[in-house]
């Protein structure tokens, strides 16, 4: 079985400064692990993935992730955030057992405050 | 990257009725995914479509109340069955990056919004 976990409901953070959004993992096997970004009244959006490599992962918008493999844990960063970062924010895992199917976190809303 | 479109957007549909979501990639896939998602919460997987084959479903679903199609490389479709005021639900259709692969994101249709009075 694999699961994800979001452990914050909602980040707040202001214009400018850091953000971060936890994830966590728990998986039988090696996790392929994704952030997807879903805004009002749209569909969700990849932002970036770990497959194997570099545990510092790059994406779009600005955005990277640190693979952890001791804490079982992917948390997304961006060293500045913005106002049009405001959003929902899902992680996902899955395994290479498991057709490519992914299981997701249960959302983390992302308000960036002026 | 895939375009995804969904037909339709959204519906509003009465209690015992049936509604057929249509799913569009603008290229060839090997699996598709249909998820249910409440408004702001996760989502949920409700079933893999396969061509050639019947679709993969998730604990919890069934073939009786999600049937669905896939009858070539870019099309799917997913029939909420009898429909009851618990289907309301915003229902995504999904490909993997590549068109396969387990290792791919995956994109997204960008949904429809179903509400059964």
């Amino acid at each position: 079985a694999q699961s994800v976990a979001q452990p914050e409901d909602q980040v707040n953070v202001a214009e400018g400064n850091p953000l971060t959004v936890k994830c966590t993992y728990s998986v039988s096997g090696n996790p392929y692990l994704f952030w997807y970004v879903q805004y009002p009244n749209r569909g969700l959006q990849f932002l970036l993935k770990y497959i194997t490599g570099d545990n510092l992962v790059k994406g779009s918008y600005g955005f990277e992730a640190e693979f952890n493999k001791s804490q079982t844990s992917f948390h997304l960063k961006k060293p500045s955030a913005l106002v049009s970062d405001s959003a929902l924010y899902f992680c996902a895992v899955s395994i290479n057992t498991n057709a490519g199917k992914s299981t997701f976190g249960d959302g983390t809303t992302l308000t960036v405050k002026p | 990257s895939a375009v995804i479109s969904q037909k339709p957007s959204r519906d509003i549909c009465q209690r015992g009725t049936s509604l057929t979501i249509q799913c569009q990639v603008d290229s060839q896939v090997t699996m598709m995914f249909w998820y249910r998602q409440q408004p702001g919460q996760s989502l949920t997987l409700i079933a893999t479509a396969n061509q050639g084959s019947e679709a993969t479903y998730e604990s919890g679903f069934v073939i009786d109340k999600f049937p669905i199609s896939r009858p070539n490389l870019t099309f799917s479709t997913l029939t909420v069955s009898n429909m009851s005021p618990e289907d309301s639900s915003i229902y995504l259709c999904s490909a993997p990056a590549g068109g396969s692969g387990l290792y791919n994101e995956q994109f997204f249709g960008p949904g429809t919004r179903l509400t059964v009075l």
